[in-house]
């Protein structure tokens, strides 16, 4: 059981480039959340899926994209990377949205040159 | 948008000590969470709470939920060197947001 993982552990880009962020749970939770995380911001919701096959812009979700591909995984895409997206980039699940334990994946380190 | 101050934004304490730390908000929340971010990890649940007034236990760490649900404590009793890293509060409105974070140190 590994709760939820997330590939690549690190990245770098430069600008213009796209790439996705893959996220995968096994513990068969409905709902999935993708964050990033700044200095001095705490965390803040890029997108999540409720369930599968819905999803819903969060707090900062420009210039990103998300797909469910099914109950298990939930993908962010950036279609042309900037700078700005320099970041740390939390996926996590839990069983419902209204249940306040979320399970995080271990990051991915993003750089965007 | 909601949104919450967390303090202080990092302590340098010796090992022994207890900790205290506390987010206010502009805005009442339904939920109050406590998670702790290891170096390296995602951040995992300490306590949730979800009473005006309530005072929960995990260990040596005790939280409580503000009367005014605008604010949330979090002390750490007995500090060991295994209690460094990031704690973050959350607060639960129309939708969950962070604090900005208290980096930990405990010097041995």
């Amino acid at each position: 059981n590994a709760g939820v993982t997330q590939t690549p552990k690190f990245q770098v880009l430069k600008t213009g480039q796209s790439m996705t962020l893959q996220c995968a749970q096994d513990m068969n939770h409905n709902s999935m959340y993708w964050y990033r995380q700044d200095p001095g911001m705490g965390l803040r919701l890029i997108y999540y899926s409720a369930s599968e096959g819905t999803t819903d812009k969060g707090e900062v979700p420009n210039g990103y994209n998300v797909s469910r591909l099914n109950k298990r995984e939930f993908s962010l895409r950036l279609e042309s990377a900037a700078p700005s997206q320099t970041s740390v980039y939390f996926c996590a699940s839990n069983a419902d949205k209204y249940t306040d334990t979320q399970y995080f994946g271990p990051g991915t380190r993003l750089t965007v040159l | 948008g909601q949104q919450l101050n967390q303090s202080p934004q990092s302590m340098f304490i010796q090992e022994g000590e207890d900790v205290s730390m506390n987010c206010t908000s502009s805005s009442i929340f339904n939920t109050w969470l406590w998670y702790k971010q290891d170096p390296g990890e995602g951040p995992v649940l300490l306590i949730a709470l979800y009473k005006a007034g309530e005072l929960t236990s995990n260990g040596r760490l005790t939280a409580q939920f503000g009367i005014t649900r605008k604010d949330s404590f979090l002390n750490i009793s007995a500090s060991i060197p295994s209690d460094v890293g990031i704690y973050f509060c959350a607060g639960r409105g129309s939708r969950l947001t962070f604090g900005e974070g208290t980096q930990l140190t405990v010097n041995p």
